[in-house]
C-alpha cells in the first residue's frame, strides 16, 4: 500500500533563513495537500496540488508537486517566528484512492 | 475559526471507562472525519462519514465507533479505555464525499486516561 515519508522530522531554523520540507510517496498520487498546525492548535489547510510539476506560491511559501506525482516539497524563504509549527502533507493515492498523512515536519525558529 | 465545533475541549477519565466525543461540521458540509493525534504517532485517520453513512475507514480500533446523525453532527465513542488512548482527537469536515476536498479541522478534544 501507499507509504508517505516526510523529511525532516524536525527543522531548527535561524530567523531569516530558508528551509524545505519534503513529502515522498512510494506510489503515484492523485493529489497532495499541505496543512500547518501551530503549537496547541489544529491543522489548517494551506494548499492543494493536483497537476504533475505544479508549482504554487503563497507569499514566502512555495509548494511543488513532482513530475512523477510521487513527491512534493514546501519551501519557506526568510523564515519568521510566525512560521513555527508542524507542516504535514496529506496524500491521496492515484490507484487505491486512500488518504495518507505524513508524520509532519516540526519547525522551530531561532530569533 | 474553521466553523467546526467539538465538545468537550478536555476530558479526563479512568481506564476501562467509555466516553463520547461530539463534533458539529461547518454549515453545509456533509462529510465528517475523525482523527487521533498522539505525541508519538502524529495524525492518524480513524473514519469518515458522509451524509450519515460510513464512507471510509482508517486505523480505527474495534473499541471505537462513530456515527453521523441526520443533522450531520457526529459522535465518536471510545470504550474500554486504555492509557494509550490518551490523545488529541480532531474532527474535520468537508463539503462532499471526496477525500480530495479541503478539510476544515475543529479545535480538538484532549482525552486523558488515568
Amino acid at each position: 500500500g501507499q507509504q508517505v515519508m516526510q523529511i525532516p522530522q524536525y527543522q531548527h531554523v535561524q530567523e531569516g533563513e530558508d528551509f524545505t520540507t519534503y513529502c515522498n510517496s512510494s506510489t503515484t498520487l492523485s493529489n497532495i495537500q499541505w496543512y500547518k498546525q501551530r503549537p496547541g492548535g489544529h491543522p489548517v489547510f494551506l494548499i492543494q496540488l493536483v497537476k504533475s510539476g505544479e508549482v504554487k506560491k503563497q507569499k514566502r511559501l512555495t509548494f511543488q508537486f513532482g513530475e512523477a506525482k510521487k513527491n512534493s516539497s514546501l519551501h519557506i524563504t526568510a523564515t519568521q517566528t510566525t512560521d513555527v509549527g508542524t507542516y504535514f502533507c496529506v496524500t491521496v493515492g492515484a490507484n487505491d484512492y486512500k488518504l495518507s498523512f505524513g508524520a509532519g515536519t516540526t519547525v522551530t525558529v531561532r530569533a | 475559526d474553521s466553523g467546526v465545533t467539538q465538545t468537550p475541549k478536555h476530558l479526563i477519565t479512568a481506564t476501562g471507562q467509555r466516553v463520547t466525543l461530539r463534533c458539529s461540521p461547518r454549515s453545509g458540509d456533509l462529510s465528517v472525519y475523525w482523527y487521533q493525534q498522539s505525541l508519538d504517532q502524529g495524525l492518524q485517520f480513524l473514519i469518515q462519514y458522509y451524509n450519515g453513512e460510513e464512507r471510509a475507514k482508517g486505523n480505527i480500533l474495534e473499541r471505537f465507533s462513530a456515527q453521523q446523525f441526520p443533522d450531520l453532527h457526529s459522535e465518536l465513542n471510545l470504550s474500554s479505555l486504555e492509557l494509550g488512548d490518551s490523545a488529541l482527537y480532531f474532527c474535520a469536515s468537508s463539503p462532499s464525499s471526496s477525500i480530495t476536498d479541503t478539510q476544515y479541522f475543529g479545535p480538538g478534544t484532549r482525552l486523558t486516561v488515568l
